[in-house]
């Protein structure tokens, strides 16, 4: 079983602050994504990250893959009330046509 | 910009009844799937399409569920007979491409519920 867990669940902070949330798995991934879900609705592509130690930049928001493909972080620097959502990670394994998802992270930035 | 497209948005149902959930993937898109959302719980996968045939299904795909894409837009999950259990949001998804750097885009949903 490829299991992704996300830390924190959840996390509620106040506008302006940093806040990094965490994807790990004892499995490597050749993909990892991640989603935006608002209630009710699917989850929306952020960003893929393929390459071991990438970064990728999503205007405040920063994606990093690890080294070793395991694992993923994302860092939102001074977070906006906009930023509330459910972020969720997802990974592909290299000839698995599916994706593992994360159970997500709950974000609440207050005014 | 081209979105999964998902009918209905809502579905409600008895137990035992059949249901036909309906998606239009994007247009050049070749890799096809199903997930579903019990609520308050992870997004899993149920299965993946290719060139006409199921590339991989998980344990929760069994002999209750099939997939068809009937023409060249349509993609559709049947679920044979009902289960309580079954109620939950369901997602169609594709992708260009199947492994690797795939980007799966996602439609809206079908909330599906058996009473």
């Amino acid at each position: 079983t490829q299991l992704l867990e996300q830390s924190p669940q959840f996390l509620s902070i106040q506008e302006g602050e940093n806040l990094t949330v965490y994807c790990n798995s004892s499995s490597v991934f050749s993909s990892l994504q991640w989603y935006r879900q608002e209630p009710g609705e699917g989850p929306v592509l952020l960003v893929t990250v393929v390459t071991g130690g990438e970064v990728k930049k999503l205007k405040r928001l920063t994606f990093q893959f690890g080294d070793a493909r395991k694992d993923s972080s994302l860092h939102i620097t001074a977070a906006q009330p906009g930023d509330t959502g459910l972020y969720l990670c997802a990974g592909e394994r290299r000839g698995a046509q599916k994706l593992v998802f994360g159970q997500g992270t709950r974000l609440t930035i207050n005014p | 910009e081209p979105e999964v497209t998902q009918t209905p948005s809502h579905q409600v149902t008895q137990m035992g009844q059949e249901v036909i959930l309906r998606c239009v993937p994007i247009s050049n898109h070749l890799y096809f799937y199903w997930y579903r959302q019990i609520l308050g719980q992870k997004v899993e996968f149920l299965v993946s399409f290719y060139n006409n045939e199921i590339s991989e299904k998980s344990e929760i795909f069994d002999d209750q569920f099939s997939v068809e894409r009937p023409d060249g837009s349509n993609f559709t999950l049947k679920i044979r007979s009902t289960k309580l259990e079954d109620s939950a949001m369901y997602f169609c998804a594709s992708s260009e491409m199947g492994t690797g750097s795939t980007e799966a885009f996602f439609g809206q949903g079908t909330r599906l519920t058996v009473v």
